[in-house]
């Protein structure tokens, strides 16, 4: 089992649609979670940290759920520049602490 | 501020053939990362630095795959013999020291082994 786990999608949304995106990760002890943005042919970028009580950032929100072991994000108001690629990324410790990357979730935003 | 910057950007190499790629991490930041990427993949961690030091290099394909970051600021990552099976986008990245930090990616270098 992979230590971070997401659905590659393609989720095929229409502007304005809500849609939310969960990631599972295996390790109980992990303490730091991320939502990544990845632009086609670009670097990650962060889009939020993740915290216990959740957070909100204009159209994006990010929850943590620790007894399941899942994050998700949910984005309001799709636009077209949300197309892009989302990675789920925990860090979890062991030594030293590792950002451990989920293989990503594709959306796509259509007219 | 300048961000984490990578070079080359892209690279064509025959199998066999030695590579190298360089990494210039955001100033001030201790921690570096070198993560390789596949299509449709997340980027999976090669090695990780603290200053000069690689604290975790677990996952670096040792027979073939070499990195240093002697001055604990800008690191090299070497491929002798690179293999088909190499081609993917190596991705440096940068943080400062702490667990619930931001890392900063450069560009990264696509490799294309043929």
């Amino acid at each position: 089992r992979k230590e971070v786990e997401q659905d590659p999608g393609p989720f095929n949304v229409p502007e304005g649609a809500t849609v939310a995106f969960n990631c599972t990760y295996s390790n109980s002890a992990s303490q730091s979670f991320f939502w990544y943005r990845q632009d086609c042919r670009k670097e990650p970028k962060l889009l939020m940290s993740v915290y216990s009580s959740g957070n909100e950032d204009g159209r994006f929100t990010a929850q943590l759920n620790r007894a399941s072991q899942y994050i998700s994000l949910l984005i309001r108001d799709s636009k077209l520049s949300d197309s892009a690629t989302y990675l789920c990324v925990v860090t979890s410790p062991g030594g030293s602490y590792i950002p451990t990357f989920g293989r990503g979730t594709s959306l796509i935003v259509h007219p | 501020e300048a961000g984490v910057v990578q070079s080359p950007r892209y690279k064509i190499i025959e199998k066999k053939q030695p590579v190298a790629f360089w990494c210039n991490p955001i100033s001030g930041h201790n921690t570096l990362y070198w993560y390789l990427q596949n299509l449709g993949q997340g980027p999976e961690l090669l090695i990780r630095y603290e200053n000069e030091e690689a604290v975790d290099d677990s996952q670096l394909p040792k027979d073939r795959f070499s990195a240093e970051r002697l001055k604990g600021v800008d690191s090299t990552l070497k491929i002798q013999p690179a293999e088909l099976g190499d081609s993917a986008v190596y991705l440096c990245a940068s943080s400062p020291s702490g667990l619930n930090t931001e890392a900063f990616f450069g560009q990264g270098t696509r490799l294309t082994v043929v």
